[in-house]
Formats: structure tokens, sequence, C-alpha cells
């Protein structure tokens, strides 16, 4: 079955305390990109990543950072989390960036 | 400034009700898609509209993109409790290097039985 899969679902920590939230697609997807869905402001692209070892900023980058070492995987980290990204982060990939997304089922941050 | 603008924000209608739900813009798209979140998970594809004037129907859903591709509407006949979820557009704006969609805000759609 065609997937994105994100890790883990939930999760509560605490300021300052660095997570990573891990993105597999199995779809052979060149493109893949983080959002973040805040109530009022929609999905807005955190970073995206056109192919194996090429990443580029979105339109939220600020205190994230990502890696994409392997074409299936675009894990997103947080190093050192503040309130401020308490969010619903989702991970989406697609053939080319403006062709249909798959997106995974999301992952609630809260960071207190 | 927010690139693609949907209305209404939220819409709540009685089941077998009609509805039209807009996605707006000052700019061009090459493309636009229409996109259904139900709580839980992510947003699944509804369609791609792509020529100016498209008129594409998905079952109850009727989608139609402008003529002059800045804006798309989409629109339910007899809307069922199984339409309820966050409607979602997206546009691709074509510019090379920029490959891209923008996301409006949608519109939360509730559908009472």
């Amino acid at each position: 079955e065609a997937q994105v899969t994100q890790n883990p679902r939930y999760l509560i920590t605490v300021t300052g305390k660095k997570l990573t939230v891990t993105c597999s697609q199995n779809m052979n997807h060149e493109y893949m990109s983080w959002y973040r869905q805040d109530p009022g402001l929609g999905l807005r692209q955190i970073y995206y990543s056109m192919n194996v070892e090429v990443t580029d900023k979105g339109d939220v980058p600020e205190g994230y950072k990502v890696s994409r070492k392997e074409k299936r995987n675009f894990p997103l980290i947080l190093e050192s989390p503040s309130p401020n990204q308490t969010s619903l982060y989702f991970c989406a990939s697609s053939l080319k960036g403006f062709q249909p997304q798959h997106f995974g089922d999301g992952t609630r941050l809260s960071i207190l | 400034t927010q690139l693609l603008e949907q209305s209404p924000q939220f819409l709540s209608i009685q089941e077998g009700e009609n509805l039209t739900v807009y996605c707006n813009s000052s700019s061009v798209f090459s493309s636009l898609q229409w996109y259904r979140q139900e709580p839980g998970e992510g947003p699944v594809l509804l369609v791609t509209v792509v020529t100016g004037g498209e008129v594409k129907k998905l079952k109850r859903l009727t989608f139609q993109f402008g003529d002059a591709r800045k804006d798309s509407s989409l629109h339910i006949t007899a809307a069922q409790p199984g339409d309820t979820g966050l409607y979602l557009c997206a546009g691709d704006v074509g510019n090379f290097g920029n490959e891209k969609l923008t996301f409006g805000t949608g519109t939360r759609l509730t559908i009472i039985p």
C-alpha cells in the first residue's frame, strides 16, 4: 500500500529538549516536504526536498532542520523546541513539488 | 498576505442541502487541487483542475476552475454527513524553479444529520 508514515503521532515534551519526527514514503517520490497546520493559518510549508541531499527552506523554516540522506526518509528535527512550535505537523511526498501531495496522518506536537 | 483565500471559513448545513465553497486568488495558477481532510488524518486529494473553465465531477461534488485560472469553486449537491471535513485548495503558480503548492486556509464543513 502506497503511504507516507510519520512517527510519533503524538508527542508532549518540554522546551529545549531536542526531538526528531520521522517521515518515510514507499512510493519512490523525489519530492518531500514538511508542513505545519495551525488554526486560521492553514498549511504552511517548513522545508522541502527535491531529491536526495537537496533541501530548501519553505515559508516558516525558523527553528527547524531537515536532512535527506535517502530518498524514502525525510526527518524533521527541532534542536531546541519552544512553545510556539506547538502544532500539527504533516509530512508529504509527490513526484514533483507541484503535483498532488500524499500526506502522512500527522504528528501532534505539544511543547510545554 | 494569503495567496489563496477560501470562503466561507466555516459552514454548517443540514443533510440534503446544497452548498458552494470558494477559493480565490489574485495570482494565476497553472493548476489547482482540492483536498479533503478528516479529523486525525492528513489531507487527501479529491481532484486537480488544469484548464481555465474546466468542470470536473466526482459523484455529488462539482469542481470548477475559473476562466482566468485565478479562482475555483466546489459545489456539493445533497450534502451528506460523510461530506463533513476540512476542504483545502492548493495552487501551483507554475514558476520554473519554484515548484511548490500554496495552500488556502480551508473551509470547515459540517453536515448535520
